[in-house]
């Protein structure tokens, strides 16, 4: 059984990095769009992009300037790196899979989350 | 804002059937599938719909899924109190060139 698990820092200061790593256990990573997703405090869903091994990405437009998605297949893991933020980037912060057989856009696996809040 | 609409809020009482609409345009909707999605909070998002009307192995026959043009919804029967969650529609978007989620319908069971 496929299973996702965020992990990173719940506090980061305004105009920093924040980092995030998702490791896939009971599966290969070959062939998948492994995705980023948030959801604001009150607010609904927000697919930040994705990552198709073994490279292609593709990012939300709004935040294609400050968001990269890699991966390292040898750990199973795969990375979101969100630059400059601000207090609307506090989110609880979802990886995902992509492209089973339900298709590329539908996510079967998700891992719990992880908040993660902007502040000084 | 988001780009798919949805209604804020829907309910209904035990054993009765409710329909959440998901609206959109032909940059979304139109000509792409749409998948539904359950969230409780605190949980994980539940894949419940795919490709517009098809539901993954696990997902009881009460969720169903149609499609009509620029628009979609799920309809679920036999309301249950375990159904009271968070529904989101999400589709591509060929304008955008990435995933579109609607505003997300809190369900409430009466």
């Amino acid at each position: 059984q496929v299973q996702l698990q965020e992990s990173g820092p719940g506090l980061v200061k305004p105009s920093e990095t924040l980092s995030l790593t998702c490791t896939v256990s009971g599966d290969s990573m070959s062939s998948y769009y492994w995705t980023w997703i948030r959801q604001s405090p009150g607010k609904g869903l927000e697919w930040m992009g994705y990552i198709y091994y073994p490279g292609s990405t593709n990012y939300d437009p709004s935040l294609k300037s400050r968001v990269t998605i890699s991966v390292d297949t040898s750990k199973n893991q795969f990375f979101l790196k969100l630059t400059s933020l601000t207090a609307a980037d506090t989110a609880v912060y979802y990886c995902a899979r992509g492209g089973y057989i339900y298709g590329p856009n539908a996510f079967d696996v998700w891992g719990q989350g992880t908040m993660v809040t902007v502040s000084s | 804002q988001s780009v798919l609409t949805q209604p804020p809020s829907a309910s209904g009482t035990p054993g009765q059937r409710v329909t959440i609409s998901c609206s959109g345009t032909n940059s979304n909707i139109e000509n792409n599938v749409v998948n539904w999605y359950q969230h409780l909070p605190g949980t994980a998002p539940k894949l419940l719909i795919y490709s517009s009307n098809q539901r993954p192995s696990g997902v009881p026959d009460r969720f169903s899924g149609s499609k009509s043009g620029a628009s979609a919804s799920l309809a679920i029967s036999g309301l249950q109190s375990e159904d009271e969650a968070d529904y989101y529609c999400a589709a591509w978007d060929d304008s955008l060139n990435g995933v579109v989620f609607g505003g997300g319908t809190k369900l409430t069971v009466l």
